[in-house]
């Protein structure tokens, strides 16, 4: 199956700083590759699918790179409803497969 | 709108079964495929499931292969899990999500324990 390493597993920042969240997959899934936010007692929201395009309604400070191995995902300038984990996601090959996440909690 | 309601979880002993249900409503249900979606307590998503929008192709993970079932009832918008042989480790809040992925329930709590 396609392992999906995130990094880091924690990032901690102030509100109005920048994020880089990395998604490293074991082999190539082209561009098949989307981000979710999911907050405390919250179902997973999608936030980035083919590694780029924003979901309806996701603001314009989350954008997402990459393609391969290699994926980001960017949020501009971070806001307080923005502290949350993040889960990276490879459609590419079955099954379908899941990063373990990076927590972005506050500073 | 768009939703999806999970419902059938609950305390189970292991080796036992029990059937999630996923009933949608707010969109085409007969036109996407869909998927179910764990999470155990603490841990990250860990994905089960998919079924296409006829039945025609499903897909499973290796953990639960050869245990859990996935189906759906296109006329009456309700998409299934069977769970056979349940163990400790399937304990997990069990999510339904469209085959998009824009769109998840919230999620179903199956607790197997004796």
């Amino acid at each position: 199956e396609t392992v999906l390493t995130q990094s880091p597993a924690t990032l901690s920042l102030s509100p109005g700083e920048g994020a880089t969240l990395s998604c490293r997959a074991s082999q190539s899934v082209n561009h098949y590759l989307a981000w979710y936010q999911q907050k405390p007692g919250q179902a997973p929201r999608l936030l980035i699918y083919d590694a780029s395009d924003r979901a309806t309604g996701i603001p314009s400070r989350f954008s997402g790179s990459g393609s391969g191995t290699d994926f980001t995902l960017s949020i501009s300038s971070v806001e307080p409803e923005d502290f949350a984990v993040y889960y990276c996601q490879q459609r590419r090959f079955w099954p379908i497969t899941f990063g373990g996440g990076t927590t972005v909690e506050i500073k | 709108d768009v939703q999806l309601v999970e419902s059938g979880g609950g305390l189970v002993s292991p080796g036992g079964s029990l059937r999630l249900s996923c009933a949608a409503s707010g969109f085409a249900f007969t036109t996407y495929s869909m998927n179910w979606v764990r999470q155990a307590p603490g841990k990250g998503l860990e994905w089960l499931s998919n079924i296409d929008y006829n039945s025609m192709d499903t897909y499973y993970s290796d953990s639960v292969k050869g245990r859990f079932t996935i189906s759906r009832d296109n006329a009456r918008n309700l998409l299934y899990l069977q769970m056979n042989s349940l163990r400790d480790d399937d304990t997990a809040l069990y999510y339904c999500a469209r085959g998009d992925w824009n769109h998840w329930g919230q999620g179903t709590l199956v607790t197997v324990s004796s």
